[in-house]
């Protein structure tokens, strides 16, 4: 079973930031949280990662909280191209990862 | 760097048969795992290779295998084709802190 739960749906304007939640309450220590995004039948790709601090790259930022125990994924300026099935995954690379239904981002015009 | 690259694309097999699925990670990993994702639901976990040997493994029967070879890449090989193994079959490689998944190979079985 997942680890995490995120909302079914979403959506966001074109040009506003778009904020993606997750709960993750029985993440573990070591375990990192992964945010993932999926376009209709193409393979997952890879969005950012971390373990206890924010991060930001060029694609997004991850705000997790201090207790770890949830997560909001933020993409700064949504565009049409951002729509897509956002996946929140908790683990590590060394074990499997659990997918869940994932949060279905429409972003409209 | 080529990412994780998947072949083939696409394939279109009849119950009963058996298909392999091939993989290649990206360069520097050298683990790899395969998934499952059926139609509409998030990808499922089969298995995981590391050096060369099977790591972990998913709730898949037995007619699900794998092999990795000595340049990290990997096959999934699929026995006794049912329907329901019509699914996109995803490649993911990963070293220790990452993990990036190929475009995978949609298998309609018939």
């Amino acid at each position: 079973d997942a680890k995490t739960t995120q909302p079914p749906s979403m959506d966001c304007a074109e040009g506003r930031a778009a904020n993606l939640p997750c709960n993750h309450s029985t993440i573990s220590g070591n375990e990192y949280v992964y945010w993932y995004r999926q376009i209709h039948s193409q393979g997952p790709q890879y969005i950012i990662h971390g373990l206890k601090n924010n991060e930001t790259n060029e694609m997004a930022s991850l705000i997790i909280t201090e207790d770890r125990k949830s997560s909001t994924l933020i993409l700064p300026h949504a565009t049409l191209r951002d729509t897509a099935v956002y996946y929140c995954i908790v683990g590590y690379t060394g074990n499997q990862f659990y997918f869940g239904t994932g949060t279905s981002l429409t972003v409209i015009p | 760097d080529a990412g994780v690259t998947q072949s083939p694309t696409h394939l279109i097999k009849t119950r009963g048969q058996q298909v392999t699925l091939r993989c290649s990670p990206k360069s520097g990993h050298d683990t790899v795992s395969w998934y499952q994702q059926a139609l509409g639901q998030g990808p499922q976990f089969i298995f995981q290779y590391y050096e060369e040997e099977e790591r972990q493994r998913g709730n898949f029967p037995d007619r699900f295998s794998g092999h990795q070879f000595p340049n990290y890449s990997s096959e999934l090989n699929v026995n006794a084709l049912l329907l329901g193994d019509s699914a996109l079959y995803l490649c993911a490689s990963s070293s220790i802190r990452e993990q990036y998944f190929g475009p995978g190979t949609r298998l309609t079985v018939t």
